[in-house]
């Protein structure tokens, strides 16, 4: 079995500070793990994966989140939020074990303040 | 850059009809996916599809339901007999692999709205 926690439904931050979204997952076999945005009116579209490789893993738009194992953690951060940050954002969780469905955390919506 | 796309983006029924909720995958993937969101809820994975049959499906996905590839470009979702329940946003994915670490590119999804 596997799920996902985000630890928050709403975060704002203003433009040019740090972006930390929170992420913790219960899998019963190694996962891979993912950070879908979803912008609105569009599809999900992947922000960054980690699949057993480097435990830091950068992804697009200045986005990077690190796989912590003892922790069961997988935190979203960007040094400095801009404007087009202003979205929804999805932890989410498979495996092979799983047959490669996805299970979504709650989601967090980031408001990004001028 | 190739997308999935979904038709109708808001599709409004009454309570008891059916409706087919269509999506076109990325051409070259093979394997294609139904997810759906009630409103406040999580995303919640319904069925998967790869060489014309079903692959896995949720608890959710109920006789119901039903999943079609009618055409080489087509990946159809159909609900028989809508109930309240039924409302939801249903999104479609699809994926050149069957690996675990292959990305799912999602469309925009077809929001439902049962009455």
């Amino acid at each position: 079995a596997q799920s996902v926690t985000q630890l928050d439904s709403h975060v704002s931050v203003s433009e040019g500070t740090p972006v930390l979204l929170r992420c913790n997952y219960s899998s019963s076999y190694s996962p891979s793990l993912f950070w879908y945005v979803q912008h609105p009116n569009k599809g999900l579209q992947l922000l960054l994966k980690y699949t057993s490789a480097a435990t830091l893993v950068k992804g697009i738009n200045g986005f990077e989140a690190e796989f912590k194992k003892s922790e069961t953690s997988f935190h979203l951060t960007k040094p400095s939020a801009h404007m087009s940050d202003a979205a929804e954002y999805f932890c989410v969780v498979t495996g092979r074990a799983a047959g490669n469905k996805l299970t979504f955390g709650g989601g967090t919506r980031v408001l990004v303040k001028p | 850059e190739p997308e999935v796309t979904q038709t109708p983006s808001h599709q409004v029924t009454q309570m008891g009809q059916e409706v087919i909720l269509r999506c076109v995958p990325i051409s070259n993937h093979l394997y294609f996916y139904w997810y759906r969101q009630i409103l406040g809820q999580k995303v919640e994975f319904l069925v998967s599809f790869y060489n014309n049959e079903i692959s896995e499906k949720s608890e959710i996905f109920d006789d119901q339901f039903s999943v079609e590839r009618p055409d080489g470009s087509n990946f159809t979702l159909k609900i028989r007999s809508t109930k309240l329940e039924d409302s939801a946003m249903y999104f479609c994915a699809s994926t050149y692999q069957g690996m675990d670490s292959a990305e799912q590119y999602f469309g925009p999804g077809t929001r439902l709205t049962v009455t």
